[in-house]
């Protein structure tokens, strides 16, 4: 039971224009979501992040929506730069479950982006 | 110059062999984590520890152990049992505190098993 989808496993983007990159959950305790960029034989690196009393975070060309109601969150990325090209994860947690479950992330399959110059 | 270490990058080893994988952190962070990541897939949770001395089964725990006796070490055993042990393994750690699960990963060790 795969509770956070990334559908596309593949975008490819030219230089300069949006990057859009969705993820889905099913999970209705997540209240915490980030999304992390990797590059091959290289541990993730944090980008972003926002929490479920938000439905908007921005960071410089990095923004994240929330759309609760969908349970789906998207990454957007303007403008795309060919150093973007990785592999990003959506990943999501229960923040205010407590017990075990603290702090535990829940990750997507990863979208490969590639900017072309 | 704070961050998570790994090592080894690489490891072979023989089918049938047990194999340690080292994480260290000095970040001082709560948490530590043990993920796998194979060709095409995301990061699955092997094991993962809150405070020194416990942790908790993740997702595909099977075939693997761990242990947590000091705060800023969590290394990870790959037993005979695992059936499939080549894979990317990734070592992460976060603060619990503030509700922020911002997690801070390292390197990887990248397993092969001849």
């Amino acid at each position: 039971d795969q509770q956070v989808k990334q559908n596309s496993p593949s975008l490819s983007v030219q230089e300069g224009r949006i990057s859009i990159l969705n993820c889905d959950y099913t999970n209705s305790m997540f209240d915490y979501f980030l999304w992390y960029k990797k590059y091959p034989a290289e541990g993730p690196t944090f980008l972003i992040s926002i929490s479920s009393i938000k439905d908007k975070n921005e960071d410089g060309r990095f923004t994240v929506f929330l759309n609760k109601s969908a349970k789906h969150l998207s990454l957007h990325i303007v403008p795309s730069q060919p150093g973007d090209s990785a592999v990003y994860f959506c990943a999501a947690s229960s923040i205010n479950a407590g017990g075990t479950s603290y702090g535990k992330l829940t990750f997507g399959q990863g979208t490969i982006l590639t900017v072309h110059p | 110059d704070g961050g998570i270490t790994q090592s080894p990058k690489y490891l072979f080893r023989k089918e049938g062999q047990n194999v340690t994988l080292s994480c260290e952190q000095n970040l001082n962070h709560d948490a530590m984590y043990w993920y796998r990541q194979d060709p095409g897939q995301g990061l699955r949770l092997i094991y993962y520890s809150q405070i020194v001395n416990d942790f908790q089964k993740g997702d595909i725990a099977e075939g693997y152990s761990v242990s947590r006796e000091k705060k800023e070490s969590f290394p990870l055993t790959v037993t005979s049992a695992q059936k499939n042990p080549t894979a990317f393994y990734l070592c992460a750690s976060s603060f619990l505190a503030g509700g922020d699960n911002e997690q801070f990963f390292g390197p990887g060790t990248r397993l092969t098993v001849l």
